[in-house]
């Protein structure tokens, strides 16, 4: 069972373009929301994360949106550049293991 | 910040043989160490946990006698793949904490750069 489902699998923007990548969940006690980006070949790099007590978080051009009461949160990446060309993550934990929940992973291509 | 140095990045083995993957904290004493396949176009799927001092958990479906993990310090943890076959070719992948997140944030992580294994 996946406990966070991303959407799209894939997505092509145009240059200058809004990537919008999408994450919902189910379990109510996951308490850390990160977004990951990874190049290919390359372990995933923290990318911005969010806790369900605020509603938005912006780091640059790149913007967590978080519904607690829908149980989603959405990465916006503003003005898209083909370097941001990857594979964005997004992932949910709780507990004191801290385990990782991961989406499937969204394949992003910045058209230049 | 954070570093986890992982190595090999590349490695090639015949079938049947076992290799070893390490990854080294660099600047932070790993006390929680999080180790992870990912097959082409998937997600990463967890191992397993180790913390400093205990044996480390499997998550289901993963056999431990084949995939040995060693945590034996504080910066230094280690997957072996035992008795390697083709299905075990992957990307492996590690992911460290210090205790209280004081180097890799409270609710943060740092991973390695990833191991590619090809099993021939």
């Amino acid at each position: 069972q996946q406990q966070v489902k991303q959407s799209p699998q894939s997505l092509i923007v145009q240059k200058g373009g809004i990537s919008i990548i999408n994450c919902a969940y189910e379990n109510t006690a996951f308490d850390y929301f990160p977004w990951y980006q990874q190049f290919p070949g390359k372990g995933p790099a923290l990318l911005i994360a969010i806790r369900p007590d605020v509603s938005e978080k912006k780091e640059g051009r790149f913007t967590i949106s978080f519904n607690k009461s829908a149980k989603q949160f959405s990465l916006h990446i503003m003005d898209s550049q083909p370097g941001d060309s990857a594979t964005y993550f997004c992932a949910a934990n709780a507990g004191n293991n801290r385990k990782l929940i991961w989406g499937l992973g969204t394949s992003l291509a910045v058209n230049p | 910040g954070a570093v986890v140095s992982q190595h090999p990045s590349r490695v090639i083995c015949k079938s049947g043989t076992s290799v070893k993957i390490e990854c080294r904290s660099l600047d932070f004493q790993a006390t929680t160490m999080f180790w992870y396949r990912q097959f082409p176009k998937q997600s990463l799927m967890l191992m397993a946990t180790s913390n400093e001092g205990s044996k480390a958990t499997y998550e289901q479906g993963v056999e431990k006698d084949k995939f040995l993990i060693n945590h034996a310090s504080l910066t230094l943890s280690t997957l072996t793949v035992t008795s390697a076959h083709p299905e075990d070719s992957s990307f492996y992948i590690c992911s460290a904490r210090d205790r209280r997140g004081l180097i890799t944030g409270r609710y943060g992580y740092t991973f390695g750069s990833g191991t590619r294994l090809t099993v021939v």
